[in-house]
C-alpha cells in the first residue's frame, strides 16, 4: 500500500525567506510523486511531478522538489517566498500507469510581510 | 473548454436525506474519482472509475454510491446523509497520457456539503 506523510500541518515564513515543505512517502513499487497547491476556495492544481526521470524537478512559480530514494522523501522548496505563495500544499503518490492517487494531510503555508 | 464541472457548489442537508453530487467532464478522460477533503486529513479517495461501467472503492467508500454510465459523468450519491459526511467533495479526472501528462489529476472546483 502507498502512503504519504507531510511533516508540519502549518509552516510560516517571512517574505523573501526559503520555503521548505517536507514529504515522505511509502510505496512498494517505483512511485510517481506530486505536489499540488490549493488556493483559498479553489480546487487543487498541479505544482510539479516526479516520474523517474530527473530527480530534481522544477515546477511552476519557482518551486522545485528533489526525489531522494534512500530517504523516501520528496521535499518541496522555493528560494524566496512571495505573499502569493500562501496556500495549502499537498504531496501525493501514485503507481506508474496506475489510477489511484493517495494524498498527504497537507501543509498550510503562511507568508508574513 | 469547461474541464471538470461539479454541481452544486453548496448544499445543506438534514440527517437521513439523500442527494447526488454531479460531476461532468469534457476532456474525454477515462479515469474519474471522488475525494473528500477534511481539515487535517488531506484528500481521501471515496470511489473511482477507470471507464464506463467500471467502478471501485477507494479509502473511505462507506455511505456513498457511484455509477458510471457514460465517459463524461460520474455522480456521487449519498443515500442517507450523516453529519460525518459534512465535507468538501472534489471530483477529479485523469487521462491515459504518457510523459508530462501521465497520472496528473484535473480537479473540479469542489462541492461543500453540510449535514445537520
Amino acid at each position: 500500500a502507498q502512503s504519504v506523510t507531510q511533516l508540519g500541518s502549518h509552516v510560516s515564513v517571512s517574505e523573501g525567506a526559503l520555503v521548505l515543505l517536507r514529504c515522505n512517502y511509502s510505496s512498494s513499487v517505483p512511485p510517481y510523486l506530486f505536489w499540488y497547491v490549493q488556493y483559498p476556495n479553489q480546487g487543487l492544481q498541479l505544482l510539479l511531478k516526479y516520474t523517474s526521470a530527473a530527480t530534481l524537478v522544477k515546477g511552476i512559480n519557482g518551486f522545485e522538489a528533489e526525489f531522494k530514494k534512500s530517504e523516501t522523501s520528496f521535499h518541496l522548496t522555493k528560494p524566496s517566498a512571495h505573499m502569493s505563495d500562501a496556500a495549502e500544499y499537498f504531496c501525493a503518490v501514485s503507481e506508474a500507469g496506475g489510477f489511484k492517487t493517495i494524498f498527504g494531510a497537507g501543509t498550510r503555508l503562511f507568508v508574513k510581510a | 473548454n469547461a474541464g471538470v464541472t461539479q454541481t452544486p457548489k453548496f448544499q445543506v442537508l438534514k440527517t437521513g436525506q439523500s442527494m447526488t453530487l454531479q460531476c461532468a467532464q469534457d476532456m474525454n478522460h477515462e479515469y474519474m474519482s471522488w475525494y473528500r477533503q477534511d481539515p487535517g486529513m488531506g484528500l481521501r479517495l471515496i470511489h473511482y472509475s477507470v471507464g464506463a461501467g467500471i467502478t471501485d472503492q477507494g479509502e473511505v467508500p462507506n455511505g456513498y454510491n457511484v455509477s458510471r454510465s457514460t465517459t463524461e459523468d460520474f455522480p456521487l450519491r449519498l443515500l442517507s446523509a450523516a453529519p460525518s459526511q459534512t465535507s468538501v467533495y472534489f471530483c477529479a479526472t485523469q487521462g491515459r497520457g504518457q510523459g508530462t501528462g501521465a497520472n496528473v489529476l484535473t480537479f473540479g472546483a469542489g462541492s461543500r456539503l453540510t449535514v445537520l
